[in-house]
């Protein structure tokens, strides 16, 4: 069982904005602007698209933008497309550890 | 542009050891932290340690013990030795940059490892 918890699966049509969470703990996520998140296609390799709580990676299109509350991050994605259609991970570092999100399934209807 | 490519066996039987080399092509490897993380199939990944070249290291708990991680600037390799492999250690590993231990970028293609049952 992952220390950070993610919904197993989201959904939404395209044009529409989805969140994505990710729920830790005060000793965690509560204390660190260490959280990343990560795309991943099927049969590719996971790729940055949020570091820092809220910062876009390089070539990041601004519809992907991360926030911070309390003992949970967010990853949300407005407009959405079908290229958007992927796995999607959490992470926290920082400290002596690099924790995972157990993943969320994103199925553009 | 950094790139890393992970190299070795495929295919590592049970009680034996794996190793894993990666390496990276397009800038230094001295001034930052190197990654190993895993997806067991159908899976999420896994984080399994990471190494900086003034010698520290970091390993998942769950794997302390059975890894250890080294590196050579030289020839801009971090190594991955895992043993006493089983089953439920067959993923795909993955090395990443680990810059300021902070985010994972870039990451290298992964290299399947399959230990049978």
């Amino acid at each position: 069982q992952s220390a950070l918890t993610q919904p197993a699966s989201v959904s939404g049509s395209p044009g529409q904005s989805i969140t994505i969470s990710c729920t830790g703990t005060s000793s965690d996520i509560g204390s660190s602007n260490f959280v990343s998140w990560y795309q991943q296609h099927p049969g590719k390799v996971p790729k940055l698209i949020i570091y820092e709580v809220i910062q876009r990676a390089s070539g990041v299109f601004d519809r992907f933008s991360g926030s911070k509350s309390g003992t949970t991050a967010s990853l949300t994605i407005s407009g959405l497309q079908a290229e958007d259609e992927a796995d999607y991970y959490c992470c926290l570092s920082g400290g002596t550890r690099i924790l995972f999100g157990g993943g969320t399934k994103l199925t553009v209807l | 542009q950094m790139q890393l490519q992970e190299s070795g066996p495929g295919l590592v039987n049970p009680s034996e050891t794996l190793s894993l080399t990666c390496t990276v092509s397009g800038g230094p490897i001295a001034t930052y932290y190197w990654a190993w993380i895993r997806q067991p199939p159908g899976k999420g990944l896994e984080w399994i340690g990471y190494i900086h070249d003034s010698g520290t290291t970091r390993f998942n708990p769950s794997l302390q013990g059975r890894v250890a991680l080294s590196m050579s600037s030289s020839k801009s390799q971090i190594f991955l030795r895992l043993r006493s492999v089983t089953a439920a250690d067959t993923a795909i590993y993955h090395c990443a940059r680990f810059p300021y231990a902070d985010w994972l970028d870039p990451w290298g293609q992964g290299i399947q490892v399959t230990v049978p049952s």
